[in-house]
């Protein structure tokens, strides 16, 4: 079976533009959670989807939107970008929502966004 | 603000040593705590879900313990090889849909 998989696997945008970064789950997954990590620094949540409805939204600025789709796979859209978006966006899809015993995150490898 | 803190931050150590690394996290609203296995250029790996005080689990020569009162937990591995260079990390929830990441430990292994 197919892991997680991320699109595009590396990316160069200038400040300004805009980015869609594409996640697709383990197939059976319902939830898929979106992360920022920034050189240093652990995973930052940003989202939460389960049953294409928003669960959760960390604390990042309404720049940063997503969606989750009828067969479970997701977008994270990030608008007007800046130099701090630059990170590596991980994507991680469980069979449920939850985060207690029996409820693993499976993560892809992730997008690397650079804005120049 | 619930801030999860990794010790230390980075270590080498020698093929056949044995290691351990510690997670502090709040005790308060404890619901579970994650272990993850992130090599590089890979994805990160769950290697563990505690969620008991008192817990310990094990994996191989990996091996995880749970103290929920103090707030605190320790990964250990034993007789270290370099395929066990990889960056560990924790993730403290309270029950909701976020985790809460450490920033890791970055473990070499020198054969």
């Amino acid at each position: 079976d197919a892991g997680v998989t991320q699109s595009p696997t590396h990316l160069i945008k200038t400040r300004g533009q805009h980015v869609t970064l594409r996640c697709s789950p383990i197939s059976g997954h319902k939830s898929v959670s979106w992360y920022q990590q920034v050189l240093g620094q652990g995973p930052q949540f940003i989202f939460q989807y389960y049953e294409k409805e928003e669960r959760g939204r960390g604390n990042f600025p309404d720049r940063f939107s997503a969606r989750q789709f009828p067969n479970y796979s997701s977008e994270l859209n990030v608008n007007a970008l800046l130099l701090g978006d630059s990170a590596l966006y991980l994507c991680a899809s469980s069979t449920t929502p939850g985060t207690g015993d029996g409820n693993i995150q499976y993560f892809g490898a992730g997008t690397r966004l650079s804005v120049l | 603000i619930l801030n999860v803190e990794q010790s230390p931050q980075s270590l080498h150590v020698q093929e056949g040593d044995s290691t351990n690394f510690t997670c502090s996290f709040p005790s308060s609203n404890f619901y579970a705590l994650h272990w993850y296995r992130w090599e590089t250029a890979k994805s990160p790996e769950a290697l563990f879900v505690m969620t008991l005080n008192g817990d310990e689990k094990k994996k191989g020569r990996i091996s995880a313990t749970l103290n929920t009162k103090e707030g605190y937990s320790y990964l250990y591995i034993k007789g270290s090889q370099p395929e066990d260079s990889a960056t560990y990390l924790c993730a403290f929830t309270s029950g909701t849909y976020k985790y809460i990441f450490g920033t890791g430990t970055r473990l070499k292994v020198l054969a």
